[in-house]
């Protein structure tokens, strides 16, 4: 599993609160993801960072806000959850810095009502 | 939108038989990928082909690339049940950054 953990697994919150989510991983790895997974779409890119306080935007972004004040952590934020961002979202790294694969964490499901 | 597509969605075979998913992308690539996701869990990567690759084989798995038609292709041989999932392309086509875009995927069952 690449030593990456996603913190909560599961989340049920209301719409207009903010959520934060935690990817963490344990190897250092300088590139680090945020997607999230809903039917019919595949996985979209929401950001990703490529260091500790470099992030950009992915395909998605609106409404998602990251933070990454150190290498081993990466955190989603919604700033006002809407039922919109229901959705299970992943977590991945890439190692190295050729075109290496990404490595996912297991997933936080995450409904707003 | 999505860069790659899969084909066909979903897919239901006998356990022993071939199975092969096709993918088709939009914009030149530096190279294609392909993923597995069991029910409920993340991705696991597969394996990758460069753009300069025409074919490549892990295991059971053979994944052809043809640049001049934009599309890959992934062929399970002789099944097995715990082939059972779901299965992603993902085109990088970046360069800078390594983002890879993910196709919506084929769901195979694999029938003992």
């Amino acid at each position: 599993d690449a030593g990456i953990t996603q913190s909560p697994r599961h989340k049920v919150t209301e719409t207009g609160t903010p959520v934060t989510l935690r990817c963490h991983q344990t190897e250092n790895h300088r590139y680090m993801y945020w997607y999230r997974q809903d039917p019919g779409h595949g996985l979209r890119l929401i950001h990703y960072s490529y260091g500790v306080k470099d992030t950009d935007k992915g395909e998605v972004s609106d409404g998602y806000s990251v933070s990454r004040s150190k290498t081993e952590d990466f955190l989603l934020t919604l700033e006002s959850a809407t039922s919109s961002q229901t959705s299970v979202y992943f977590c991945a790294i890439k190692k190295g810095t050729v075109p290496y694969e990404q490595y996912f964490g297991p997933g936080t499901r995450l409904t707003v009502t | 939108s999505q860069q790659g597509e899969e084909d066909p969605q979903a897919l239901s075979i006998q356990e022993g038989e071939n199975a092969t998913m096709n993918c088709s992308y939009k914009t030149s690539i530096n190279n294609l990928q392909w993923y597995r996701q069991n029910s409920g869990r993340g991705l696991v990567h597969l394996i990758l082909i460069r753009s300069n690759e025409r074919e490549k084989h892990s295991g059971r798995l053979r994944v052809t690339l043809d640049t001049s038609k934009k599309s890959s292709s992934l062929l399970i041989t002789a099944s097995r049940a715990a082939d059972t999932a779901s299965y992603f392309c993902a085109t990088d086509n970046s360069g800078g950054y390594q983002k890879v875009t993910f196709g919506i995927g084929t769901k195979l069952q694999v029938i003992p």
